[in-house]
């Protein structure tokens, strides 16, 4: 079974600072991994994803992700935060094999920006 | 295209009363996701179909909720009787060929 772990529940950095958010996944084939940010009020919009291409994957907003199968992670980071980034950021995984078409969730990092 | 449209955003109903929460997914989409979003247990995944039919219900709570896909332009999830611990939002996907599921701006529910 697939499954995610997000590690801090809230991450605080100060504006112009960098964003580290942290996701570690199970799976018992090779995964594909997302990254979605929901701003308040607001469904999930797709940030990035990864599907067996290219390690470094580069989202919208400056974000990007390094798929490292060696430690099961997928951390999202961006150089630098802006205050628009504030927002509640999830990792998703599903398995890549055909017919599997869920996605697991994480329980969501919460993005506060400092001023 | 305008997107996933979800109807109503807000609903408030008293316990026991029923609930109807509607989807319009993205045209051309043969995939439609039905989920749960509550600080206790995160984001909950209900129900999903392919082409209209329902593939895997495993994550509905009880035999309270149902849901259904009459054509692929439309879906339902339904609660029947509500309770209070249903108060959750309550979001909808669609996905097409590719991977990217794209979720409408949710329903709000609160079961008093």
């Amino acid at each position: 079974a697939q499954s995610v772990t997000q590690l801090g529940s809230h991450v605080s950095v100060s504006e112009g600072a960098l964003v580290l958010l942290r996701c570690n996944y199970s799976s018992s084939v090779p995964p594909y991994l997302f990254w979605y940010v929901q701003y308040p009020n607001q469904g999930l919009q797709l940030l990035l994803k990864y599907t067996s291409a290219a390690t470094l994957v580069k989202g919208i907003n400056g974000f990007e992700a390094e798929f490292k199968k060696s430690e099961t992670s997928f951390h999202l980071t961006k150089p630098s935060a802006h205050m628009s980034d504030a927002a509640e950021y999830f990792c998703a995984v599903s398995e890549s094999n055909f017919g599997n078409e869920k996605l697991t969730f994480g329980t969501g990092t919460r993005l506060t920006i400092i001023p | 295209d305008a997107g996933v449209i979800q109807s109503p955003r807000h609903e408030v109903t008293e316990m026991g009363q029923e609930v109807t929460l509607r989807c319009k997914p993205i045209s051309g989409h043969d995939y439609l996701f039905w989920y749960r979003q509550t600080m206790m247990r995160g984001l909950e995944l209900l129900i999903y179909f392919n082409n209209n039919v329902p593939i895997d219900d495993s994550g509905m709570p009880e035999d309270r909720f149902s849901a259904k896909m009459p054509n692929a332009s439309f879906s339902t999830l339904k609660i029947q009787p509500s309770e209070p611990r249903d108060s959750a939002v309550y979001f909808c996907a669609s996905r097409g060929s590719w991977d990217i599921q794209y979720f409408g701006a949710g329903t709000r529910l609160s079961v008093l």
